[in-house]
């Protein structure tokens, strides 16, 4: 079955410094992964997705993450964060068959100092 | 910008009460599905539905869930008799066609049970 794990519960970054959120993943077939932001009291908003193109996938608003298959990994960058980027971001894969059903990972706060 | 919108925001219901929680999908998507987030918890797929028909549903969605279509718009999640553990944020999303897709997700509907 597929899975993620995001091995980050919070993350505390000064503004302008970069962002670094991790995520590994699980699956027994070609996944499609993404990161989903939830500000306060909004919708589960997408960054941006992997599926099976380019393995480096830009997102909105300056974020980047990596498929790396030797790792299973799918982590999320920022170069400079910004105070609006204080967020929960999720991790989440799919399985690229059928009806999708997303599966989510715990979910990584991400805090912004000034 | 078309959305997902969710109504009510916050429901507050007594152990055994009936809810039905709304869900008004972008108009142009095709496949609507339901997910929840027990406080604290990551968030879990329910059910998904396709052509007036549930096309899959995860072990939570017992038979005391239900969803349908009554018109159009609206895409209706019902608990027959809630308890305790039906605390929880739902999440309705929508998307324009299957496979490995973004979908779009409302809000949410915080729902209390006492």
């Amino acid at each position: 079955a597929q899975s993620v794990t995001q091995l980050d519960s919070h993350v505390s970054v000064s503004e302008g410094t970069p962002v670094l959120l991790r995520c590994n993943y699980s699956s027994s077939y070609s996944p499609s992964l993404f990161w989903y932001v939830q500000h306060p009291n909004k919708g589960l908003q997408l960054l941006l997705k992997y599926t099976s193109a380019a393995t480096l996938v830009k997102g909105i608003n300056g974020f980047e993450a990596e498929f790396k298959k030797s790792e299973t990994s799918f982590h999320l960058t920022k170069p400079s964060a910004h105070m609006s980027d204080a967020a929960e971001y999720f991790c989440v894969v799919s399985l690229n068959t059928g009806f999708q059903k997303l599966v989510f990972g715990t979910g990584t706060r991400l805090l912004v100092s000034p | 910008e078309p959305e997902v919108t969710q109504t009510p925001s916050h429901q507050v219901t007594q152990m055994g009460q009936e809810v039905i929680l709304r869900c008004v999908p972008i108009s142009n998507h095709l496949y609507f599905y339901w997910y929840r987030q027990i406080l604290g918890q990551k968030v879990e797929f329910l059910v998904s539905f396709y052509n007036n028909e549930i096309s899959e549903k995860s072990e939570i969605f017992d038979d005391q869930f239900s969803v349908e279509r009554p018109d159009g718009s609206n895409f209706t999640l019902k608990i027959r008799s809630t308890k305790l553990e039906d605390s929880a944020m739902y999440f309705c999303a929508s998307s324009e066609w299957e496979g490995a897709n973004e979908q779009f997700f409302g809000p949410g509907t915080r729902l209390t049970v006492l």
